[in-house]
């Protein structure tokens, strides 16, 4: 089975601008989350979606955005870049977020310039 | 507020030895989830631990969980040098959804 995939794998963009990112789950797979991990903050949950809907958020300003598609594909976006949005943006879905195991992709490297 | 916390942040150690990785969390907890990260990767799942007294093993890697105390290990035994990373414990609660809580993460370093 193809694990979680992500593009595009690496960004660089300059402050003011914005960013859209993509995540296709494990097949099946109907939970998709959003993390973001960076040096100094670790690992922060951003967002999560099911079945189109965005069923929780975390702390994250509201330049900070997401969707899901019918076939569980994720799109998250971030509108007026900063510099401190540089970081690793790590997809991960999982079965019917019941909390169970979530497994994530290979990640999106977003450079904010 | 669900907080996470790891300790040692940064473990050098030689081969063949043992250690323990500790995780302790602030309010109860539903799951707990040990992840590997190597350097400029993603996260592999390692473990899940559902209840109290729970432990599982992979290999050298051995975690256990006391929800009494809030707190989780993961002991290593004889490392390798394969065993280089960071590892990530993270918990959920009912009352957070599915969202996962993660600990800063313990570098290991394992030295021929």
């Amino acid at each position: 089975k193809a694990g979680v995939t992500q593009t595009p794998r690496y960004l660089i963009k300059t402050r003011g601008q914005q960013v859209t990112l993509s995540c296709s789950p494990i097949s099946g797979h109907r939970s998709v989350s959003w993390y973001q991990q960076t040096p100094g903050q670790g690992l922060q949950f951003l967002f999560e979606y099911f079945s189109e809907t965005q069923r929780n958020k975390g702390n994250f300003p509201g330049r900070f955005s997401g969707r899901q598609f019918s076939n569980s594909r994720s799109e998250m976006n971030v509108s007026t870049l900063e510099l401190g949005d540089s970081a690793l943006y790590l997809c991960a879905s999982s079965l019917d977020g019941n909390q169970e195991t979530q497994y994530f992709g290979p990640g999106t490297r977003l450079l904010v310039l | 507020e669900l907080k996470v916390e790891q300790n040692p942040l940064f473990l050098s150690m030689q081969e063949g030895k043992n250690y323990t990785i500790y995780c302790n969390y602030s309010t109860t907890s539903d799951r707990l989830y040990w992840y590997r990260q190597d350097p400029g990767k993603s996260l592999e799942s390692l473990f899940v631990l559902l209840s109290n007294g729970a432990v599982k093993q992979e290999g050298r890697l051995m975690a256990s969980l006391d929800t009494k105390a809030r707190l989780s290990t993961l002991h290593i035994t004889a490392a390798v040098h394969d065993l280089s990373a960071t590892y990530f414990c993270a918990v959920s609660s009912m009352e957070y959804g599915n969202k996962l809580v993660f600990g800063a993460g313990t570098i290991l370093r394992v030295k021929s």
